[in-house]
């Protein structure tokens, strides 16, 4: 079974702080990468695709590293609508899409 | 959004008896799945279906089975329900496998087995 790791959390930070999530995944052949966010009693909803060496979005940076496996995601300015769990997703060819267990991010006032 | 509902959204069931969650798309997606979510565990696949009358078993099948006669259906049931079963149940469709685009979620269905 193909692994996805995620950063343990919760993450607990001020508004207006930087923040940065670390997800490692097992499968080199992976080619294209998701950070998708969940709110509480929610569905989880695409966030941000990677598909090479990283993707911006306003405040959102999503990094990938092959060579260690890992992608991130940074959340400059933290609002308090950041709260919510960031999933992390690695799809590996023909499977359906593990999950990571998610990070939780409270944005505190 | 995506055209994806999920019915019922809640349900307290009891031990034994046999439920069936629905899950119905507007997308014309020819792929969907079935995870369920618990504290701890994640979002983990219970049954996909990659086309009408073909499914196949993801990580925590047992206990489940599935059903997709038509293209925007995929019926998720529990032959015999237990308390470990109790858990918020989401259904996801996608165009591509493994969801090279977006993957679409409905909204969930909290089960409660008691």
């Amino acid at each position: 079974r193909k692994e996805v790791e995620q950063d343990p959390g919760p993450f607990n930070v001020p508004e207006g702080a930087t923040v940065a999530f670390n997800c490692t995944y097992s499968n080199s052949a992976s080619q294209s990468f998701f950070w998708y966010r969940q709110d509480c009693r929610k569905e989880p909803k695409l966030l941000m695709s990677v598909y090479s060496s990283g993707n911006e979005d306003g405040r959102f940076t999503a990094q990938l590293n092959r060579a260690s496996q890992y992608i991130s995601l940074l959340i400059r300015d933290s609002k308090l609508s950041d709260s919510a769990t960031y999933l992390c997703v690695a799809p590996d060819g023909n499977t359906p899409l593990v999950f990571g267990k998610g990070t939780r991010l409270s944005v505190i006032a | 959004d995506a055209g994806i509902t999920q019915s019922p959204r809640h349900k307290v069931t009891e031990t034994g008896t046999p439920v069936t969650l629905r899950c119905h798309q507007t997308e014309n997606h020819r792929y969907m799945y079935w995870y369920r979510q618990d504290p701890g565990h994640g979002l983990r696949l219970i049954h996909y279906s990659y086309g009408v009358k073909d499914t196949d078993k993801g990580e925590v099948s047992d206990g489940y089975s599935v059903s997709r006669s038509k293209t925007e259906d995929f019926l998720l049931t529990l032959e015999s329900a237990t308390s470990s079963q109790t858990s918020v149940y989401f259904c996801a469709i996608s165009e591509t496998i493994p969801m090279n685009t977006e993957a679409f979620f409905g909204q969930g269905t909290r089960l409660t087995v008691v």
